[in-house]
This record gives C-alpha cells, structure tokens and sequence, in this order.
C-alpha cells in the first residue's frame, strides 16, 4: 500500500530564516506531487506540483520554492520567511496509473513564524 | 468566480439524521469529483470520488453528480458525533493533474 511521510510534523521559525519541509511517497512509482497551504479557518491553497523529476509548477508567486529531487521526494523550501507564510502545509500525490485521479494527503506539517 | 463553492456552514443536524452538503463548479468540463473529510487540526481524508452523473454509495456515505447543473453533493445517513469535521469538495478541470478545493462546509452532529 502507499504511504506519505511528511516532516516536521510542526515547525516554530522567525521572521527571515530559511524553510525546508520535505515530503516521500511510499508504495508507487512517478506520481504527481503537490504541496498546498491552509491557512487558519480556510481552504485549501495549490502551491506547486510536480509531474516528474525535476518538473515543477508553480501557482502563487510567493517567496516559497519547490525542487523534486527524486521521483518519490518533494522539497517545499524558502531563503527567508515571512509571517504570512504561516499555516499548515500539506503535501499530497496522485497515482499516474490507471484512470484513477484520485489525490492522498500526508500528515502535515504546521508552520508558525514568530 | 471561484472554481469550486460551498456554503461554510456550520452546518448542524442531531444525531441518526441525514447531513446534505452541495458544492457547485464552474468549469463545465470537469470530469473528476472528490469529497475530503478533515478533523480540526488533522490533514484531508479523501471519503468518496464520482466521475459520472448519477448517484455512488459507500457505507452511510451517498454522493451525487450532476453535470448538467454543475453540482455535486454528499449525504451522510445516520450522521453520528464522529462524522463532526469540514468537508471539502473538490474537482479535477480541463487540466487532470489539478484540483481545486472549496473552502469547506463545518457539520456538526449533535448527541
């Protein structure tokens, strides 16, 4: 079965320091990856997402960075946080297999900039 | 317009009766639909997918399509306690390696 690790689980950071939240898959090979944000109270924000190695798309221009480094890992990454960029990051894939389009999300990982 | 709308609710009904949520999209082309479950605090549970119009039933969980009026809903039967959480909707467009959420609708079921 596939599995979706996600880490750190939470993550307290101050204005202006660097971020990496990674995220594996587990159990299938070459699937779509994606990384979303929520905020407090709302919905769902796509930040990027990846259909192979190296291959990212971008949604928001923001100061937040994706990078895919192998087929099963997406990186989620910042040179300096702002306070806005606090939430709780989700990372998610999607089989390419089949005709199923049917999208997993990990744990997450809860970001507070101080 | 957003892609994908849903009432924020909350919604509340006691305890055995049935929870409707609706969800509306706006790209007539969409061929993929999703409802998530997600606890406070917790990441979404994907709990029912439908790709043709009509009716899917899983368990207590019945989602309903319909494309010619852009619509997609979800009734919970014999809602229980444990069925309290924000249900996301969400829906595969022209592009099927994106999707789209609604902001959610909070159910709360009442003992």
């Amino acid at each position: 079965s596939q599995t979706i690790h996600q880490w750190p689980a939470t993550l307290v950071q101050p204005v202006g320091s660097p971020l990496s939240l990674e995220c594996t898959v587990e159990g299938t090979s070459n699937p779509n990856l994606y990384w979303y944000r929520q905020a407090a109270g709302r919905g769902l924000q796509l930040l990027f997402y990846s259909v192979g190695i190296g291959q990212i798309s971008s949604e928001v221009p923001q100061n937040l960075s994706a990078s895919r480094p192998q087929d099963r890992q997406f990186i989620l990454s910042s040179k300096k946080l702002l306070l806005s960029d606090s939430g709780f990051y989700l990372c998610a894939w999607r089989s390419t297999g089949g005709v199923a389009y049917e999208q997993y999300f990990g744990p997450g990982t809860r970001l507070t900039v101080t | 317009q957003k892609e994908v709308e849903q009432n924020s609710g909350p919604l509340s009904v006691p305890e055995g009766a049935i929870a409707s949520l609706n969800c509306t999209y706006s790209d007539r082309v969409s061929q993929s639909f999703f409802w998530y479950r997600q606890y406070s605090g917790k990441s979404p549970e994907l709990i029912m997918s439908i790709y043709s119009n009509g009716d899917k039933e899983d368990g207590r969980f019945t989602a309903q399509l319909n494309k010619a009026s852009q619509y997609v809903s979800l009734l919970i039967r014999d809602s229980q306690p444990s069925d309290s959480a924000t249900y996301l909707c969400a829906v595969n467009t022209r592009n099927f390696n994106k999707f789209y959420f609604g902001s959610g609708t909070k159910l709360n079921v009442k003992p």
